[in-house]
């Protein structure tokens, strides 16, 4: 099966800019994710989507971050305008919801840096 | 709330030689808990969970992990480590709807 596929994989730009991200996860997964992860952390949750509804998004900063999954399947991640803070790498991850606590596939991320 | 922690930074261990990476967790309720590796430049990659039953439980790549619900603890082991298995590794704890990650271990395996 295709894995998670995530665009653009790099992206540079200065901070007051706006950038978004495109995640497609693994057909027929309803469960995506979009995680922040830091040089040297752990990935954090920023938003987590069942279908196309809003599960979990208590760690976002909504002042600057929105995320949507129209019709359940692909999701953006936009950041306006960028913060120097948010140089990082965003995850996002696609879980099936066959059987309970199946594990995340991970997309291999886009790497942001802010000048 | 839930947590994870994996105290060591860092694990060297000579290729060849058992390896442990070591981690704890605190969650309400029933634990359920994975193993994470991450390659450089690579998302992270499904190992091994634990949800219940047996507590040595067997995933990918001859890695397994021990579940310790007394000192709520989901080692990871492999009895042989490999150059190749040097990347980092991540502990993950899941309650309700949420998953917690930790900080990462990196696993440096010396030839």
């Amino acid at each position: 099966e295709a894995g998670v596929a995530q665009s653009p994989r790099y992206k540079i730009i200065e901070k007051r800019q706006s950038v978004a991200f495109w995640c497609n996860p693994i057909s027929g997964h309803a469960t995506l994710y979009w995680y922040q992860q830091i040089l040297g952390q752990g990935p954090k949750l920023l938003i987590q989507f069942q279908n196309n509804g809003v599960v979990d998004d208590s760690q976002l900063p909504k002042d600057r971050f929105s995320a949507e999954r129209l019709k359940g399947v692909d999701s953006t991640l936009k950041i306006q305008p960028a913060k120097l803070e948010d140089s990082a790498v965003y995850l996002c991850a696609s879980s099936s919801d066959r059987g309970i606590n199946q594990p995340q596939h991970f997309g291999d991320g886009t790497r942001l840096s802010i000048l | 709330a839930q947590s994870v922690a994996q105290p060591e930074d860092q694990v060297n261990v000579a290729e060849g030689n058992p390896l442990t990476v070591k981690c704890t967790y605190s969650v309400s309720g029933n634990p359920y808990l994975f193993w994470y590796v991450q390659y450089p430049n690579r998302g992270l990659q499904f190992l091994l969970k634990y949800i219940t039953g047996d507590n040595l439980v067997k995933g990918s790549y001859g890695f397994e992990a021990e579940f310790n619900k007394s000192q709520t603890s989901f080692h990871l082991k492999k009895p042989s480590a490999l150059v190749s298995d040097s990347a980092l590794y991540f502990c993950a704890v899941k309650g309700y709807q949420k998953v917690t990650f930790g900080t990462g271990t990196k696993l440096q395996v010396i030839p």
